[in-house]
């Protein structure tokens, strides 16, 4: 089945502890990016990767980390949590439409729920 | 509509009924537009999309209306149904996946 796989769904922590959210995708897709959803404020993206080792800053990066050594793994690492990044996050991914071509489609995985004590 | 409050936008219907949900996106030169889907505890999950040279699409239940003129996105589900109350969210791209730009969200509520 095709499927954005995050972990973990939950996890509460406490400030400075580093973190890592892993994010893994089965569909060959070049294109995955991280988001975060708070209440009035809809979905922000924090980084983006347009393929392996090719990662980019999206709107609210400060305090995130990501890499892309791999095609399929996204891991979002927050080096030292603070209680303004607990939120609902959210890994995508779709196909990478190169240079003037269309847009496709992004998959979401279902979440990770964190809070920063 | 969407808004930029605390509180989501709801629409609430019967089951059967037909369901507008309306998106005002802010960039003219976005030229691509997506509706998603949340249920409750699940990520986003894609309905329809539909580009700027285009007016109307529809998909099986569900027509996305464009209106570039005043920069207007509906989203018209017919026949209403329970399994369709989620969180709606309208998405404009001027560029690429990079500045995909979400709305706030409207919450549709279907009672039986």
């Amino acid at each position: 089945e095709a499927q954005v796989t995050q972990n973990p769904r939950y996890l509460i922590t406490v400030t400075g502890k580093k973190l890592t959210v892993t994010c893994s995708q089965n569909m060959n897709h070049e294109y995955m990016s991280w988001y975060r959803q708070d209440p009035g404020l809809g979905l922000r993206q924090i980084y983006y990767s347009m393929n392996v080792e090719v990662t980019d800053k999206g709107d609210v990066p400060e305090g995130y980390k990501v890499s892309r050594k791999e095609k399929r793994n996204f891991p979002l690492i927050l080096e030292s949590p603070s209680p303004n990044q607990t939120s609902l996050y959210f890994c995508a991914s779709s196909t990478s439409p190169g240079q003037g071509a269309q847009n496709e489609k992004l998959f979401f995985g279902s979440g990770t729920q964190l809070s920063v004590l | 509509g969407e808004s930029v409050g605390l509180h989501l936008p709801t629409l609430s219907v019967q089951e059967g009924d037909n369901s507008i949900i309306n998106c005002a996106y802010s960039n003219s030169a976005s030229d691509y537009f997506i509706w998603y889907k949340q249920e409750s505890g699940k990520g986003p999950q894609f309905i329809i999309d539909i580009r700027s040279n285009m007016d109307k699409r529809q998909g099986q239940r569900v027509t996305v209306l464009l209106n570039k003129t005043v920069k207007h996105l509906s989203l018209q589900i017919a026949a209403t149904q329970p399994g369709d109350s989620a969180v709606y969210f309208c998405a404009e791209d001027s560029s690429g996946y990079s500045t995909l730009t979400f709305g706030k969200g409207t919450m549709l509520l279907v009672s039986p």
